[in-house]
C-alpha cells in the first residue's frame, strides 16, 4: 500500500487564521481525498483532490474554506480558511492506488482552533 | 445520501471472546472495506470485499459481503488488548464519473483483561 504523509501532525491555531495542511504520498496515485473527522465522529468526505483541475467538493463544503490543490500526482494540500472553533477536526488525506476500490489514509492532522 | 448503519456503536469484551460487528446500507455498494483507528491515529484498512456473498479472512478477522451487496460483516475471533480500537465499516460505489467512500458510523472495542 502506498505510504502517505501529512504535515503538520498537529496545531493550534487563532481564531481568523488559515492552516494548509500538505499530504505526501509515495507513488503515484489515481485519486486523492480529503475528510473530516469531528471528535469522536465517524468520517466525512470534504472533496476529492484533482491533478490539474479544481477539486470536487461534497455538499456543505466550499471551495472559499477549505481550497484544495493538487498539483501533480503524489501531493496536494488542503487550506481550512478563516478558521473557528467548530473547524477544530482531524483532517485525514487518503488516496486510491491502483485497485480502484481500495483506499488508504494518511495519519491526520489534529486541529484545534481557540 | 447514502447512510451506513454500524452496529453495535461500542462492545465491551472480555480477551480471548470472539466479536462480531456489522453493517446495513439503504443502497448497494460495489465494495466493502473494513479500517480500524487507533486513537491519534489515520484508519488502517483490514478486509476489502468485492464480491457479493464473498468471506474473506485475514487472520483473526473474517468479514462477509452480503448477498444483497447492502450489509457486510465483521468477526473478530480470540480478542487480544491490541484489537482495541474503533472499526469503521466503508462502502464503495464506483459509478464510473465518480468514486465515493461511505463510512459508517464506528464500533468502539475495548477489551479487559
Amino acid at each position: 500500500s502506498a505510504v502517505i504523509s501529512q504535515k503538520p501532525s498537529r496545531d493550534i491555531c487563532q481564531r481568523g487564521t488559515s492552516l494548509t495542511i500538505q499530504c505526501q504520498v509515495d507513488s503515484q496515485v489515481t485519486m486523492m481525498f480529503w475528510y473530516r473527522q469531528q471528535p469522536g465522529q465517524s468520517l466525512t468526505l470534504i472533496a476529492t483532490a484533482n491533478q490539474g483541475s479544481e477539486a470536487t467538493y461534497e455538499s456543505g463544503f466550499v471551495i472559499d474554506k477549505f481550497p484544495i490543490s493538487r498539483p501533480n500526482l503524489t501531493f496536494s494540500t488542503l487550506t481550512v480558511s478563516n478558521m473557528s472553533p467548530e473547524d477544530s477536526s482531524i483532517y485525514l488525506c487518503s488516496v486510491v492506488q491502483e485497485s480502484y476500490n481500495e483506499q488508504f489514509f494518511g495519519p491526520g492532522t489534529r486541529l484545534t482552533v481557540l | 445520501g447514502q447512510q451506513l448503519n454500524q452496529s453495535p456503536q461500542s462492545m465491551f469484551i472480555q480477551e480471548g471472546e470472539d466479536v462480531s460487528m456489522n453493517c446495513t446500507s439503504s443502497s448497494i455498494f460495489n465494495t466493502w472495506l473494513w479500517y480500524k483507528q487507533d486513537p491519534g491515529e489515520g484508519p488502517v484498512l483490514l478486509i476489502a470485499l468485492y464480491k457479493a456473498g464473498e468471506l474473506t479472512s485475514n487472520g483473526r478477522l473474517t468479514a462477509q459481503f452480503g448477498i444483497t451487496r447492502k450489509d457486510s460483516f465483521l468477526n473478530i475471533s480470540a480478542s487480544i488488548p491490541s484489537d482495541v480500537g474503533i472499526y469503521f465499516c466503508a462502502g464503495h460505489l464506483n459509478t464510473g464519473t465518480a468514486s465515493k467512500l461511505t463510512f459508517g458510523t464506528g464500533t468502539r472495542l475495548q477489551v479487559t483483561l
